[in-house]
C-alpha cells in the first residue's frame, strides 16, 4: 500500500500567518490527493481535491499544489477558523490518509 | 444537499460483529459509490471499503461486507470478529470519482462512536 507521511505533525501558528503542510507518498500518485479539515468531534470536511481543485464553498485562501510524491496545502492567511487538524488522503488502488497535521494557536 | 446518518450499536462484545447503517437522504444513491472510514481515539483516518464491490482495505478484508440497499437509500458495513483495536469512530461518506482519475470523499456523515468491550 501507499504511505502518506505529512509534515510538520502539529504547526503553531498565529492569525495572519502564511502555513503551509507537505505530504509526501511513498510512490508516485500523480494529482490523486485530497487534503481535509477536521476539527474536535466532527467529521472531516474536504477542501482539495485532485491536488489543486477547490471544493466549492471552501474559502479562497486554501490552495493545494504538487504532482508525484509530493504535495502542499497552503492557507494564505490563517483564520481563527482555520485552528484544526489536516489530513491528506491518496487513491492509488484504494485510499490511504496521512496522519495528520494539527494548526494550534501560537 | 445530501446527508448521510448513521445508525447501530455503540457497544460491541469481543468476537461478535459490527454491524452499522447509513442513511442516504438523497435519491441519486445509485449513481454514486458510498465508503465507510473510521478513526480511532486520538488517530488518524482509515478507510474501510465502498459499497458495491469486494474492494476494500486489505488490512480488513478478510473481516468485512459492505452492502447497498438502494430500495431503502441504504448502506451497510458489517466486520465480523472484532477486538478492542476496531474500537472507533465510524463515518459514512460519498465518494465523488474524478474524471483525471483519484477520487475523494466529498459528504460524510457525522460518525457514530463503536466500543469493542465485553
Amino acid at each position: 500500500d501507499i504511505q502518506m507521511t505529512q509534515s510538520p505533525s502539529t504547526l503553531s501558528a498565529s492569525v495572519g500567518d502564511r502555513v503551509t503542510i507537505t505530504c509526501r507518498a511513498s510512490r508516485t500518485i500523480n494529482t490523486w490527493l485530497a487534503w481535509y479539515q477536521q476539527k474536535p468531534g466532527k467529521a472531516p470536511k474536504l477542501l482539495i481535491y485532485g491536488a489543486s481543485s477547490l471544493e466549492s464553498g471552501v474559502p479562497s485562501r486554501f490552495s493545494g499544489s504538487g504532482s508525484g510524491t509530493r504535495f502542499t496545502l497552503t492557507i494564505s492567511s490563517l483564520q481563527p477558523d482555520d485552528f484544526a487538524t489536516y489530513y491528506c488522503q491518496q487513491y492509488v488502488g484504494y485510499s490511504t490518509f496521512g496522519q495528520g497535521t494539527k494548526v494550534e494557536i501560537k | 444537499q445530501v446527508q448521510l446518518q448513521e445508525s447501530g450499536p455503540g457497544l460491541v462484545k469481543p468476537s461478535e460483529t459490527l454491524s452499522l447503517t447509513c442513511s442516504v437522504s438523497s435519491d441519486s444513491i445509485n449513481n454514486y459509490y458510498w465508503s465507510w472510514i473510521r478513526q480511532p481515539p486520538g488517530r488518524g483516518l482509515e478507510w474501510i471499503g465502498y459499497s458495491g464491490s469486494s474492494n476494500s482495505n486489505p488490512s480488513l478484508r478478510s473481516r468485512v461486507t459492505i452492502s447497498l440497499d438502494t430500495s431503502k437509500k441504504q448502506f451497510s458495513l458489517k466486520l465480523k470478529s472484532v477486538t478492542a483495536a476496531d474500537t472507533a469512530v465510524y463515518y459514512c461518506a460519498r465518494e465523488r470519482r474524478l474524471p483525471e482519475g483519484g477520487l475523494a470523499f466529498d459528504i460524510w456523515g457525522q460518525g457514530t462512536m463503536v466500543t469493542v468491550s465485553s
